[in-house]
């Protein structure tokens, strides 16, 4: 079973468009973390957020949004008003400390087209 | 801002030579981790390093893969003999340590690695 599901695989926006990428997780450890990276077409992990599961509190930065429900195991991303320069693959990740296990699992992955 | 750096960015080599792919982890980090992303897939955690000794290793690194940390400051991941199978992006990240912030993995850049 996958620790981290990012079931859309592939979502195309036109520009100023919202969007939002899903993601499950699975886990039995009670402390852990998720986080959102972005991989732009030059390749690089770009980290965009940090949340442990002991906070549950939505975050906003500016057009981008995180929206964790611990009792759905869901921490999704929202991006108001889309830009070109948004689209890349984004991952979801989880780093789950309680099981000696400290490597990050990621999701497959969503990649986000935004059409000017 | 300290980042975590990797050369060569890409690197091209024929099947059946050794390469090194070489990091320096940020200077006060004490966890050091190599992923490979294929083409195209999500990113996948080969090897945890801690303490000058493996803590962690997955099913994809076999007896072909090597690290090691042979100063205070470079960490090296060496593939034996490559596979065309092996071409892919492997990223070095490193963490400062337990709890918190602490859990942070910073990314490199990324070496594309390319069989032929």
């Amino acid at each position: 079973a996958q620790k981290v599901t990012q079931a859309q695989t592939e979502i195309s926006v036109v520009e100023k468009e919202d969007v939002t990428l899903d993601c499950v997780y699975e886990t039995r450890d009670t402390t852990y973390y998720l986080f959102w990276y972005k991989q732009p077409p030059s390749g690089e992990l770009v980290f965009l957020i940090r949340r442990n599961s002991f906070d549950e509190q939505n975050e906003i930065s500016g057009r981008y949004s995180w929206n964790f429900q611990k009792s759905t195991s869901s921490f999704n991303f929202t991006i108001t008003a889309s830009q070109v320069v948004d689209s890349a693959v984004y991952f979801c990740a989880l780093f789950e400390s309680g099981a000696g296990s400290y490597q990050l699992t990621f999701g497959k992955g969503t990649k986000l087209s935004v059409i000017p | 801002e300290p980042e975590v750096t990797q050369t060569p960015s890409h690197q091209v080599t024929q099947m059946g030579q050794e390469v090194i792919l070489r990091c320096v982890p940020i200077s006060n980090h004490l966890y050091f981790y190599w992923y490979r992303q294929i083409l195209g897939q999500k990113v996948e955690f080969l090897v945890s390093f801690y303490n000058n000794e493996i803590s962690e290793k997955s099913e994809i690194f076999d007896d072909q893969f090597s690290v090691e940390r042979p100063d205070g400051s470079n960490f090296t991941l060496k593939i034996r003999s490559t596979k065309l199978e092996d071409s892919a992006m492997y990223f070095c990240a490193s963490r400062a340590g337990q709890g918190g912030l602490g859990y942070e993995q910073y990314f490199g850049p990324g070496t594309r690695l390319t069989v032929t």
